[in-house]
């Protein structure tokens, strides 16, 4: 069976600092799929990003980046920097290439940045 | 704006009741996807359907049903509503290009269920 853990329930930062957050998921298959999407406190879900579970190597995205490692099957992401508008909920996901169509999600980890 | 639709956005009804929640998918995006999320919960997956078709099932309950209609859209329908039903219900549409479900997910806004 699939699983995404999330042991950060909650995460508090002081604006300008680095935070990581972090993603453990496990999988049998080869081929699978990982994302991280955003939750801020209006609700909505928004994409941040996917990664094959082939590719690994990490990106950067302005202040976003991710480290996809298969050899302990984490998939963190670190923001730099951090801002009030970083605030929000943060879901990692996986999904396999063939089969279910399912996607797990984590439980989420709330991240409050302070000013 | 992720171009999926829900509609309610908010609806409060009582215990016994019976509610539909309606999703209309991005423009050509064949899959839709069910989720429900309660107070300080993660997803849990529902149902998706590919097409009009019934693909995969999740933790969803006997009281709840879906369907996905020839246009495309969507509901999800609650009955016999129970207090542990209350959750923020999301609906998902992903891309044509990807068939078997591997690309992203683009969620609506949500239907926020209150069940007195």
């Amino acid at each position: 069976a699939q699983k995404v853990t999330q042991a950060q329930t909650e995460i508090s930062v002081v604006e300008k600092e680095d935070v990581t957050l972090d993603c453990v998921y496990e999988t049998r298959d080869t081929t699978y799929y990982l994302f991280w999407y955003k939750q801020p406190p209006s609700g909505e879900l928004v994409f941040l990003i996917r990664r094959n579970s082939f590719d690994e190597q990490n990106e950067i995205s302005g202040r976003y980046s991710w480290n996809f490692q298969k050899s302990t099957s984490s998939f963190n992401f670190t923001i730099t920097a951090s801002q009030v508008v970083d605030s929000a909920v943060y879901f990692c996901a996986l999904t396999l290439a063939s089969g279910t169509y399912k996607y797990i999600f984590g439980t989420g980890t709330r991240l409050k940045v302070l000013a | 704006d992720s171009g999926v639709t829900q509609t309610p956005k908010h609806l409060i009804t009582a215990t016994g009741q019976r509610v539909t929640l309606r999703c209309s998918p991005r423009s050509g995006d064949l899959s839709v996807y069910w989720y429900q999320q309660s107070l300080d919960q993660g997803l849990q997956f529902l149902i998706q359907y590919y097409n009009g078709e019934e693909r995969a099932k999740g933790n969803i309950l006997e009281r709840f049903s879906a369907q996905q209609f020839p246009d495309l859209h969507s509901e999800l329908n609650l009955s016999s509503l129970e207090l542990g039903d209350s959750a923020l219900y999301f609906c998902a549409s992903s891309p044509l290009k990807d068939r078997v479900g591997t690309g992203e997910l683009f969620f609506g806004e949500g239907s926020r269920l209150t069940v007195l």
